[in-house]
């Protein structure tokens, strides 16, 4: 069984500050993985991906990537209380289209 | 473009009845996935299309599940018959081949009573 984990949390930062959501993977023969942010009610929207080892920064945002210890993270910057939103992770192998989500981690961004 | 639609966005039934869900997908994407969310598991990949045709659907729990897309334009989804722990939301998401992003429709809300 090809598993993605995440903490549930939720994850509580003060407005300004950096957030760290981490995710974990146990599918060797994944190449593309994902950050999708959900808002309550509503459904997941792509946010960020990253396919080569190290980081990719867009805007606030910076995906960081390292295979060998098949470890994802998303840092939020200057988090703002819009961001507060459950944050997914998500893994795709080579050659397959489909998504392998995690359960999400819940943000909290208190003004 | 108006996105992936989804029919309807809440659908409340009684155990035992047959419900269908419908999706749209986005014109020209030639993937369409449809996907399970609940708070204990999250989100599911259930079965996806590629050219209308189910690639993998190892992921529809039981032979009460069934997923039709009869052309590119028009997918469903019923289950027959429904349980209780069928509630959940179900998503209908679509994406064109290689493309990096599968967009995602609003979602069905069912709840089974």
């Amino acid at each position: 069984q090809k598993e993605v984990e995440q903490n549930s949390g939720p994850l509580s930062v003060p407005e300004g500050a950096i957030a760290s959501l981490n995710c974990t993977y146990s599918d060797r023969g994944s190449q593309s993985f994902f950050w999708y942010r959900q808002y309550s009610g509503k459904s997941p929207e792509l946010i960020m991906f990253i396919y080569s080892n190290g980081d990719k920064e867009d805007g606030r945002f910076t995906a960081q990537l390292n295979k060998a210890s098949q470890y994802v993270s998303l840092l939020i910057r200057d988090s703002q209380p819009s961001d507060s939103a459950t944050y997914l992770c998500a893994v795709k192998e080579a050659g397959f289209q489909k998504l392998v989500f995690g359960t999400g981690t819940r943000l909290l961004v208190s003004p | 473009d108006a996105g992936v639609i989804q029919s309807p966005r809440h659908e409340v039934t009684e155990m035992g009845q047959e419900v269908t869900l419908r999706c749209k997908p986005i014109s020209g994407h030639d993937y369409l996935f449809w996907y399970r969310q609940t708070m204990m598991r999250g989100l599911e990949l259930l079965i996806y299309f590629n050219n209308n045709v189910p690639i993998d659907d190892s992921g529809m729990p039981e032979d009460r599940f069934s997923a039709k897309m009869p052309n590119a334009s028009f997918s469903t989804l019923k289950i027959q018959p429904s349980e209780p722990r069928d509630s959940a939301v179900y998503f209908c998401a679509s994406s064109f081949g290689g493309a990096i992003e599968a967009f995602f429709g609003q979602g069905t809300r069912l709840t089974v009573v």
